[in-house]
């Protein structure tokens, strides 16, 4: 068990739709990095949050946000779903501190848009 | 050109065979990190390197960072080792604080 928790587990919805990912990070840890894993592109950052605040952005496309809120929990909005948007969603978090610290990854979300 | 670049992409062994999945990177990094996922997608962190070498259990991985080539061995290699392996990096000088990851290792090890 990481200490990363991820909901929900499994989701299908439609295109066009919009979804909620969450993710509580393990205890302590200040940063929460969200990550898109998909057949074709395998696993790709898409956004981290460091104490609330956005720290840095990959390739996140414009339709999808996030946000991290005061207890460090962190929600993935993603809107406008397209078929190609079905992936892995895996959420992880890192301890405090310098550059290249462990990282913790949750369960992971499997979204299916149909 | 993908900057993580993982050999072999497929390796299918025999239990008990000594195994070595390299990974090559194009950028200057801060930290390199192997981790490994298991059918069902769950991703464990197996190591984090700098520098050197790091060893737990059967599991070796090494970092040249002048060569900027990493290495996971596993010895005594057993069916449970079956998994993707990733390697990931973490730059150093470019905005995005995230890993950037290779495509992955298909390991089948057989009994």
């Amino acid at each position: 068990d990481s200490g990363v928790t991820q909901t929900p587990k499994h989701l299908i919805t439609a295109t066009g739709q919009r979804v909620t990912l969450r993710c509580s990070p393990r205890s302590g840890d200040l940063s929460v990095y969200w990550y898109q894993q998909s057949l074709d592109q395998g696993l790709q950052f898409l956004i981290q949050y460091y104490n609330g605040e956005e720290r840095a952005k990959g390739n996140i496309l414009e339709r999808f946000s996030a946000q991290q809120f005061p207890d460090l929990h962190s929600e993935l909005n993603l809107s406008s779903l397209e078929l190609g948007d079905s992936a892995l969603y895996f959420c992880a978090s890192s301890t405090p501190g310098r550059a290249g610290n462990t990282i913790y990854f949750g369960e992971g979300s499997w979204l299916t848009v149909v | 050109k993908n900057e993580v670049e993982q050999s072999p992409q497929n390796l299918t062994a025999q239990e008990g065979e000594f195994i070595t999945i390299n990974c090559s990177y194009s950028v200057g990094i801060s930290a390199l990190h192997w981790l490994q996922q298991h059918p069902g997608g769950g991703i464990v962190s197996l190591f984090m390197l700098s520098s050197g070498k790091k060893k737990h259990g059967r599991l070796i991985a090494t970092i040249n960072i002048q060569e900027k080539h990493s290495s996971l061995h596993i010895t005594a290699s057993h069916p449970r080792d079956s998994a993707v392996y990733i390697c990931a990096v973490r730059s150093v000088g470019g905005g995005a604080d995230g890993l950037t990851f290779g495509k992955g290792t298909h390991l089948i090890i057989q009994p």
